[in-house]
């Protein structure tokens, strides 16, 4: 079945760094998305994207997905303290269920 | 309503007994999602339902779990024989014509 792979599993980092999260998939697919989970809470859509090499910006996230249709990553430019939680990529195929990544807990010391 | 709702929001039970936990989705939304959270980890997909078709159960872990969805809206998660592993967050989504996913706050589900 389809897999969808996230990594890292954990990252730190210093208010003001840079934080990227890489997901990859077994299978091609038809869209990807990208939710943020903050502790204690439930996942919240960020976006969708669709198209071979789309790219996206939502004010310091950038957010990207392969040409093949395999893969995407989330990059955040300067952390800040608010973007602490969980980011979880999830892809689609058509009209199944998505599937979710293992998601990437992000920390971030002020 | 203006989200979507789940109850209850925390469930304890003694292990063995039955559970149900109810999802209240958007109006209008005809594709409703079950998870299961463990502490810490990703989201399990559990089953799928999608307007009028064949629900996708293919996340189920094992015949101890079903799912109903009546009417196209409400649906209930019925795990019977709890089980102590069976302990997470239950959590429901629901999305509409352009597949973004609302999830609810989630049932926090310990067996005792």
């Amino acid at each position: 079945g389809q897999q969808v792979m996230q990594i890292p599993q954990y990252q730190h980092v210093q208010e003001g760094e840079d934080f990227t999260t890489y997901c990859n998939s077994s299978t091609t697919l038809s869209n990807i998305q990208w939710y943020k989970q903050r502790p204690g809470g439930h996942p919240v859509f960020l976006i969708q994207l669709v198209k071979s090499g789309e790219v996206k910006k939502q004010k310091r996230l950038t957010f990207q997905f392969g040409e093949a249709k395999k893969n995407s990553s989330l990059h955040i430019t300067a952390t800040q303290t608010t973007d602490v939680g969980t980011y979880f990529c999830a892809g689609g195929t058509g009209r199944r269920a998505l599937t979710f990544g293992s998601g990437t807990r992000l920390q971030v010391q002020p | 309503g203006a989200g979507v709702s789940q109850s209850p929001s925390n469930k304890v039970t003694e292990k063995g007994k039955d559970v149900e936990l109810r999802c209240d989705p958007i109006s209008g939304h005809t594709a409703l999602y079950w998870y299961r959270q463990s502490l810490g980890q990703g989201l399990e997909f559990l089953i799928y339902f999608q307007g009028n078709s064949a629900p996708d159960k293919s996340g189920l872990p094992s015949d101890r779990f079903s799912a109903e969805r009546t009417g196209g809206s409400v649906s209930t998660l019925t795990i019977q024989r709890t089980q102590q592993e069976d302990s997470a967050v239950y959590l429901c989504a629901c999305s509409g014509a352009n597949n973004e996913q609302f999830f609810g706050p989630g049932t926090r589900l310990t067996v005792l």
